[in-house]
């Protein structure tokens, strides 16, 4: 079945750059996102790829897939301590009738940035 | 634009009791999922409709769980009876059919404590 792993903690300096990794098992996955989770609140979309593409850069934020690998990675640039919260990686498998739209959730990747 | 409302925010109730969680997604959209988040998870999806239709329930414990979605809008997601084990969080969210992306917006979410 499919799986999607996290490494669990990450702790960063404030104004530095945050990398947070993810692996994935679904080679049909079609889409893969990032989540933040901040205490007490839902998941706030931050970016997704298109499985074909290799980079997508959002203001901060930088999104890099290696499909042979099945990695995915989010650096943030100049992490802010707003940043800290818990990141999720998702994938969505290619599209079928029991899977449209399906997501499949690592454990989540809780960032702390510190001043 | 609202969000996706949901409502409690919060209940504690005792094992072997029933607990009924409301959703109200996004205007619009037709497809609207519940998730369970347990603490230290991932979310993990319980049930997925499209308009007034279930897509996907097969991680639904469907002995205990049971979900519904009158009119294509609202949805109310039922416990009974609750297990220690069903201490979590619910989230709903909802996507707009034929967004390519998939994109899923989330609710606050309902933290649910069964003692």
């Amino acid at each position: 079945g499919e799986d999607v792993e996290q490494s669990l903690f990450l702790s960063v300096r404030e104004g530095d750059s945050s990398v947070i990794n993810c692996t994935y098992t679904d080679s049909s996955s079609t889409y893969l996102y990032w989540y933040k989770q901040e205490p007490g609140a839902g998941l706030q979309l931050l970016t997704y790829i298109f499985s074909n593409m290799d980079m997508k850069q959002d203001q901060r934020l930088t999104v890099l897939l290696n499909k042979k690998d099945k990695h995915l990675s989010l650096r943030i640039a100049d992490t802010q301590t707003g940043d800290s919260a818990i990141y999720f990686c998702a994938e969505t498998p290619l599209m079928t009738t029991d899977s449209w739209g399906k997501l499949q959730f690592g454990a989540g990747t809780q960032v702390v940035v510190t001043p | 634009e609202a969000g996706v409302a949901q409502s409690p925010r919060y209940k504690i109730i005792e094992k072997r009791q029933s607990v009924a969680f409301w959703c109200n997604p996004i205007s619009g959209h037709a497809t609207l999922y519940w998730y369970q988040q347990i603490l230290g998870q991932g979310p993990k999806l319980l049930i997925q409709f499209q308009n007034n239709g279930v897509v996907d329930d097969s991680q639904l414990p469907k002995d205990r769980f049971s979900a519904e979605r009158l009119k294509g809008v609202d949805s109310t997601l039922k416990i009974q009876p609750a297990k220690l084990e069903d201490s979590a969080v619910y989230l709903c969210a909802s996507s707009f059919l034929g967004v390519p992306s998939y994109e899923q917006y989330f609710g606050p979410g309902t933290r649910l404590t069964v003692t």
